[in-house]
Protein backbone atom coordinates (compact mmCIF):
# COMPACT_ATOMS: atom_id res chain seq x y z
CA UNK A 1 0.00 0.00 0.00
CA UNK A 2 1.53 3.09 -1.43
CA UNK A 3 -0.55 5.27 0.94
CA UNK A 4 -1.90 7.28 -1.87
CA UNK A 5 -5.77 6.75 -2.32
CA UNK A 6 -8.01 7.56 -5.14
CA UNK A 7 -11.97 7.10 -5.78
CA UNK A 8 -13.79 5.68 -7.40
CA UNK A 9 -11.95 2.24 -8.10
CA UNK A 10 -14.37 1.74 -11.31
CA UNK A 11 -15.94 4.14 -13.00
CA UNK A 12 -18.71 3.04 -15.83
CA UNK A 13 -20.06 6.17 -17.71
CA UNK A 14 -21.78 7.53 -21.13
CA UNK A 15 -20.16 9.88 -23.99
CA UNK A 16 -20.80 13.34 -23.20
CA UNK A 17 -21.14 12.70 -19.31
CA UNK A 18 -18.64 14.67 -16.81
CA UNK A 19 -16.63 13.06 -13.78
CA UNK A 20 -14.71 13.39 -11.21
CA UNK A 21 -12.09 11.55 -10.13
CA UNK A 22 -10.58 12.05 -7.04
CA UNK A 23 -7.04 11.94 -4.80
CA UNK A 24 -5.49 11.97 -1.05
CA UNK A 25 -2.02 12.09 -1.04
CA UNK A 26 0.65 10.24 1.22
CA UNK A 27 0.61 12.22 4.43
CA UNK A 28 3.22 14.81 3.97
CA UNK A 29 3.46 14.71 0.41
CA UNK A 30 2.67 18.39 -1.11
CA UNK A 31 2.92 17.57 -4.91
CA UNK A 32 0.39 15.19 -6.73
CA UNK A 33 0.67 14.24 -10.07
CA UNK A 34 -2.18 12.85 -13.08
CA UNK A 35 -1.71 10.28 -15.43
CA UNK A 36 -3.54 8.51 -17.93
CA UNK A 37 -2.62 5.21 -18.82
CA UNK A 38 -4.09 3.29 -22.09
CA UNK A 39 -3.51 0.78 -24.27
CA UNK A 40 -2.55 2.73 -27.42
CA UNK A 41 -0.69 6.04 -25.44
CA UNK A 42 0.94 4.27 -22.88
CA UNK A 43 1.44 6.19 -19.22
CA UNK A 44 0.94 9.62 -20.04
CA UNK A 45 1.72 12.58 -17.14
CA UNK A 46 -1.27 14.98 -17.27
CA UNK A 47 -0.77 17.82 -14.36
CA UNK A 48 0.91 18.27 -11.22
CA UNK A 49 0.15 20.40 -8.61
CA UNK A 50 2.20 21.33 -5.73
CA UNK A 51 0.93 22.77 -2.43
CA UNK A 52 -2.26 23.94 -4.16
CA UNK A 53 -0.65 25.71 -7.25
CA UNK A 54 -0.27 24.11 -10.96
CA UNK A 55 3.04 23.52 -11.39
CA UNK A 56 3.47 21.30 -15.04
CA UNK A 57 0.87 20.75 -17.20
CA UNK A 58 1.54 17.52 -19.64
CA UNK A 59 -0.57 16.21 -22.42
CA UNK A 60 -3.87 17.37 -20.81
CA UNK A 61 -7.07 18.18 -23.03
CA UNK A 62 -9.23 21.31 -22.33
CA UNK A 63 -11.86 19.29 -21.52
CA UNK A 64 -10.40 17.74 -18.49
CA UNK A 65 -9.41 20.12 -14.95
CA UNK A 66 -7.80 19.60 -12.17
CA UNK A 67 -7.34 21.64 -8.92
CA UNK A 68 -5.64 20.95 -5.79
CA UNK A 69 -7.32 21.52 -2.38
CA UNK A 70 -5.79 23.42 0.82
CA UNK A 71 -5.97 20.19 2.60
CA UNK A 72 -3.81 18.92 -0.40
CA UNK A 73 -6.42 16.24 -1.77
CA UNK A 74 -6.94 16.98 -5.77
CA UNK A 75 -9.49 16.37 -7.91
CA UNK A 76 -9.32 15.58 -11.85
CA UNK A 77 -12.81 16.38 -14.21
CA UNK A 78 -13.29 15.13 -17.33
CA UNK A 79 -16.13 16.65 -19.12
CA UNK A 80 -17.65 16.27 -22.68
CA UNK A 81 -16.62 12.23 -22.23
CA UNK A 82 -15.15 10.59 -25.68
CA UNK A 83 -15.01 6.77 -26.11
CA UNK A 84 -11.05 7.61 -26.16
CA UNK A 85 -11.25 8.88 -22.92
CA UNK A 86 -11.22 4.99 -21.12
CA UNK A 87 -7.79 4.69 -19.54
CA UNK A 88 -6.56 3.79 -16.32
CA UNK A 89 -6.15 7.13 -14.44
CA UNK A 90 -3.61 7.35 -11.53
CA UNK A 91 -2.73 9.89 -9.28
CA UNK A 92 0.55 10.35 -7.77
CA UNK A 93 2.49 12.00 -5.23
CA UNK A 94 5.55 13.05 -3.97
CA UNK A 95 7.28 15.22 -0.90
CA UNK A 96 7.81 17.83 -2.61
CA UNK A 97 7.72 19.91 -6.50
CA UNK A 98 10.85 19.46 -8.51
CA UNK A 99 14.04 17.67 -8.26
CA UNK A 100 15.33 14.62 -10.48
CA UNK A 101 14.88 12.65 -7.38
CA UNK A 102 11.71 13.06 -6.20
CA UNK A 103 10.21 9.45 -6.08
CA UNK A 104 6.07 9.29 -6.98
CA UNK A 105 4.18 7.20 -5.07
CA UNK A 106 1.24 5.92 -7.22
CA UNK A 107 -2.42 5.27 -6.20
CA UNK A 108 -4.09 2.29 -7.04
CA UNK A 109 -5.64 3.87 -10.43
CA UNK A 110 -9.27 4.76 -11.22
CA UNK A 111 -11.01 2.82 -14.07
CA UNK A 112 -13.09 4.49 -16.22
CA UNK A 113 -14.98 2.92 -19.31
CA UNK A 114 -17.07 5.71 -21.63
CA UNK A 115 -19.73 3.80 -22.99
CA UNK B 1 12.26 11.54 -29.57
CA UNK B 2 11.34 8.56 -26.80
CA UNK B 3 13.16 10.20 -23.88
CA UNK B 4 12.79 6.12 -22.65
CA UNK B 5 13.07 2.80 -24.71
CA UNK B 6 12.04 -0.50 -23.46
CA UNK B 7 12.85 -3.06 -26.03
CA UNK B 8 11.51 -5.92 -24.75
CA UNK B 9 7.62 -6.18 -25.30
CA UNK B 10 8.18 -9.42 -23.32
CA UNK B 11 10.25 -12.28 -21.78
CA UNK B 12 9.82 -15.21 -20.00
CA UNK B 13 12.16 -16.56 -17.07
CA UNK B 14 12.09 -19.58 -15.00
CA UNK B 15 11.66 -19.61 -11.21
CA UNK B 16 14.65 -18.51 -8.98
CA UNK B 17 16.82 -17.45 -12.32
CA UNK B 18 17.66 -13.82 -12.24
CA UNK B 19 16.08 -11.60 -15.70
CA UNK B 20 17.57 -8.12 -16.66
CA UNK B 21 14.99 -5.91 -18.33
CA UNK B 22 16.67 -3.48 -20.80
CA UNK B 23 16.16 0.09 -20.44
CA UNK B 24 18.08 2.91 -22.55
CA UNK B 25 17.53 7.07 -21.89
CA UNK B 26 18.21 10.28 -23.87
CA UNK B 27 18.54 13.14 -22.38
CA UNK B 28 21.30 16.04 -22.70
CA UNK B 29 20.52 17.26 -19.20
CA UNK B 30 23.31 16.44 -16.77
CA UNK B 31 21.28 16.03 -13.84
CA UNK B 32 17.98 13.23 -13.67
CA UNK B 33 17.05 10.28 -11.97
CA UNK B 34 15.95 7.33 -13.19
CA UNK B 35 13.28 5.43 -12.14
CA UNK B 36 11.62 1.91 -12.30
CA UNK B 37 8.51 0.71 -11.74
CA UNK B 38 6.01 -2.62 -11.32
CA UNK B 39 3.01 -2.94 -12.26
CA UNK B 40 1.01 -6.16 -11.81
CA UNK B 41 -2.22 -7.74 -13.56
CA UNK B 42 -4.66 -5.71 -10.48
CA UNK B 43 -3.21 -2.70 -12.38
CA UNK B 44 -1.48 -0.55 -9.51
CA UNK B 45 2.27 1.09 -10.14
CA UNK B 46 4.33 0.06 -7.31
CA UNK B 47 7.93 1.53 -7.12
CA UNK B 48 10.97 -0.55 -7.01
CA UNK B 49 14.32 1.65 -7.29
CA UNK B 50 15.33 4.81 -7.81
CA UNK B 51 19.09 5.73 -9.94
CA UNK B 52 20.56 9.22 -9.92
CA UNK B 53 22.51 10.64 -12.27
CA UNK B 54 25.35 10.94 -9.85
CA UNK B 55 25.06 7.99 -8.32
CA UNK B 56 29.01 6.44 -8.31
CA UNK B 57 27.40 3.10 -7.32
CA UNK B 58 24.35 1.10 -8.83
CA UNK B 59 21.35 1.35 -6.85
CA UNK B 60 19.94 -2.01 -5.35
CA UNK B 61 17.01 -2.51 -3.80
CA UNK B 62 16.50 -6.65 -2.46
CA UNK B 63 16.21 -8.41 -5.63
CA UNK B 64 16.34 -5.25 -7.50
CA UNK B 65 19.45 -3.98 -8.88
CA UNK B 66 19.92 -1.35 -11.13
CA UNK B 67 22.47 -1.95 -13.97
CA UNK B 68 23.89 1.79 -14.57
CA UNK B 69 25.65 2.62 -17.89
CA UNK B 70 26.21 6.49 -17.99
CA UNK B 71 27.82 6.55 -21.08
CA UNK B 72 25.66 4.05 -23.04
CA UNK B 73 22.42 5.68 -21.23
CA UNK B 74 21.42 2.31 -20.27
CA UNK B 75 19.89 1.98 -16.72
CA UNK B 76 19.18 -2.03 -16.57
CA UNK B 77 17.29 -3.73 -13.96
CA UNK B 78 18.03 -6.95 -12.76
CA UNK B 79 15.67 -8.81 -10.73
CA UNK B 80 17.47 -11.95 -9.29
CA UNK B 81 16.14 -15.49 -7.79
CA UNK B 82 12.70 -14.34 -9.66
CA UNK B 83 9.78 -15.32 -8.09
CA UNK B 84 5.76 -16.35 -9.13
CA UNK B 85 4.93 -13.15 -7.69
CA UNK B 86 7.23 -11.20 -10.24
CA UNK B 87 5.46 -11.89 -12.94
CA UNK B 88 4.09 -8.16 -14.36
CA UNK B 89 4.86 -5.45 -16.52
CA UNK B 90 7.66 -3.12 -15.52
CA UNK B 91 8.12 0.35 -16.51
CA UNK B 92 11.31 2.39 -16.82
CA UNK B 93 11.24 6.26 -16.24
CA UNK B 94 13.13 9.33 -15.80
CA UNK B 95 12.76 12.96 -14.15
CA UNK B 96 14.77 15.45 -15.83
CA UNK B 97 15.01 19.67 -14.84
CA UNK B 98 15.29 20.50 -18.83
CA UNK B 99 11.55 18.50 -18.91
CA UNK B 100 10.34 20.56 -15.68
CA UNK B 101 10.89 17.51 -13.87
CA UNK B 102 7.75 15.49 -15.69
CA UNK B 103 8.27 11.53 -15.20
CA UNK B 104 8.56 10.12 -18.87
CA UNK B 105 7.93 6.25 -18.90
CA UNK B 106 8.84 3.50 -21.46
CA UNK B 107 6.69 1.63 -23.09
CA UNK B 108 7.08 -1.43 -20.61
CA UNK B 109 8.56 -4.71 -20.82
CA UNK B 110 6.06 -7.91 -19.58
CA UNK B 111 7.84 -10.64 -17.64
CA UNK B 112 6.00 -13.79 -17.09
CA UNK B 113 8.14 -16.37 -14.46
CA UNK B 114 7.21 -20.33 -15.01
CA UNK B 115 7.30 -22.52 -11.95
Amino acid sequence: DSGVTQTPKHLITATGQRVTLRCSPRSGDLSVYWYQQSLDQGLQFLIQYYNGEERAKGNILERFSAQQFPDLHSELNLSSLELGDSALYFCASSVGGAGEQETQYFGPGTRLLVL
Amino acid sequence: AQKITQTQPGMFVQEKEAVTLDCTYDTSDPSYGLFWYKQPSSGEMIFLIYQGSYDQQNATEGRYSLNFQKARKSANLVISASQLGDSAMYFCAMRERTNDYKLSFGAGTTVTVRA
